[in-house]
C-alpha cells in the first residue's frame, strides 16, 4: 500500500540554525499538507499546498517558514532560523481530491525536530 | 474555531471491552474525522461522517453524529491489546478549496491484555 514517507526520522539542530524537512507524498495525491504536534499538545495545522503554490496556511506558518515542491516527488519544509519553541514533531500529509476529496489525508510518520 | 476536544482525556479497559470516546466542538461542520495514532507515529485516518450522516461503521469501529449536540462518539468494540493508541476527531473549515481540519487533544486508550 502506497504511504507518505518522510526524512529524517529525528532531526537536532542548535537554535538559528535552519532545517529542511523532507517528504514524500503518495505519488498521485495532489493536496499535501504540514502539520506539527508539540509533545503532549494538539496536532496543529501548518500549511497546505496544491498546483505549486501554498492554499491555506496558520498564522503559526510566518515568515520563518516556507515550503517547496522542488521536483516531481518531494515536498519539503523549511525553517528559516530555528527557535527553541519550534521542537516539536512534524507530519506531512497528502490527500487525493479526485478520489476521496481533500478530507482523508494520509500521514506520515513524522519528523521529530529538537532545537538545542 | 471550529476545534474537537475529546472526552475522557484517558480511557484504560481490559480486552474484550468496548470503548467509548467522545468529541465536542463548536460551530457547524462539513464533516468530522477519526484519528488514531500509536505512540511516536503518525496519525492513521479512521473514519470520515458527513453533517448529513448520523452514524457509520468500519469493522469494530462505530462512530455517531449529533449536530444538534454538537459532538461525536466513536465506538471500539471488543477491544484488543493492538487498539492501545491516541484518538483524535478532527473538525473541518472549507477554506479556499482546501481542507483545514483542526484537531483536538485526543483520548489516550489503554486496553489492558
Amino acid at each position: 500500500e502506497p504511504e507518505v514517507t518522510q526524512t529524517p526520522s529525528h532531526q537536532v539542530t542548535q537554535m538559528g540554525q535552519e532545517v529542511i524537512l523532507r517528504c514524500v507524498p503518495i505519488s498521485n495525491h495532489l493536496y499535501f499538507y504540514w502539520y506539527r504536534q508539540i509533545l503532549g499538545q494538539k496536532v496543529e495545522f501548518l500549511v497546505s499546498f496544491y498546483n505549486n503554490e501554498i492554499s491555506e496556511k496558520s498564522e503559526i506558518f510566518d515568515d520563518q517558514f516556507s515550503v517547496e515542491r522542488p521536483d516531481g516527488s518531494n515536498f519539503t519544509l523549511k525553517i528559516r532560523s530555528t527557535k527553541l519553541e519550534d521542537s516539536a514533531m512534524y507530519f506531512c500529509a497528502s490527500s487525493d481530491i479526485r478520489t476521496s476529496g481533500p478530507y482523508e489525508q494520509y500521514f506520515g510518520p513524522g519528523t521529530r525536530l529538537t532545537v538545542t | 474555531s471550529q476545534q474537537g476536544e475529546e472526552d475522557p482525556q484517558a480511557l484504560s479497559i481490559q480486552e474484550g471491552e468496548n470503548a467509548t470516546m467522545n468529541c465536542s466542538y463548536k460551530t457547524s461542520i462539513n464533516n468530522l474525522q477519526w484519528y488514531r495514532q500509536n505512540s511516536g507515529r503518525g496519525l492513521v485516518h479512521l473514519i470520515l461522517i458527513r453533517s448529513n450522516e448520523r452514524e457509520k461503521h468500519s469493522g469494530r469501529l462505530r462512530v455517531t453524529l449529533d449536530t444538534s449536540k454538537k459532538s461525536s462518539s466513536l465506538l471500539i468494540t471488543a477491544s484488543r491489546a493492538a487498539d492501545t493508541a491516541s484518538y483524535f476527531c478532527a473538525t473541518d473549515a472549507m477554506a479556499g478549496g482546501s481542507y483545514i481540519p483542526t484537531f483536538g487533544r485526543g483520548t489516550s486508550l489503554i486496553v489492558h491484555p
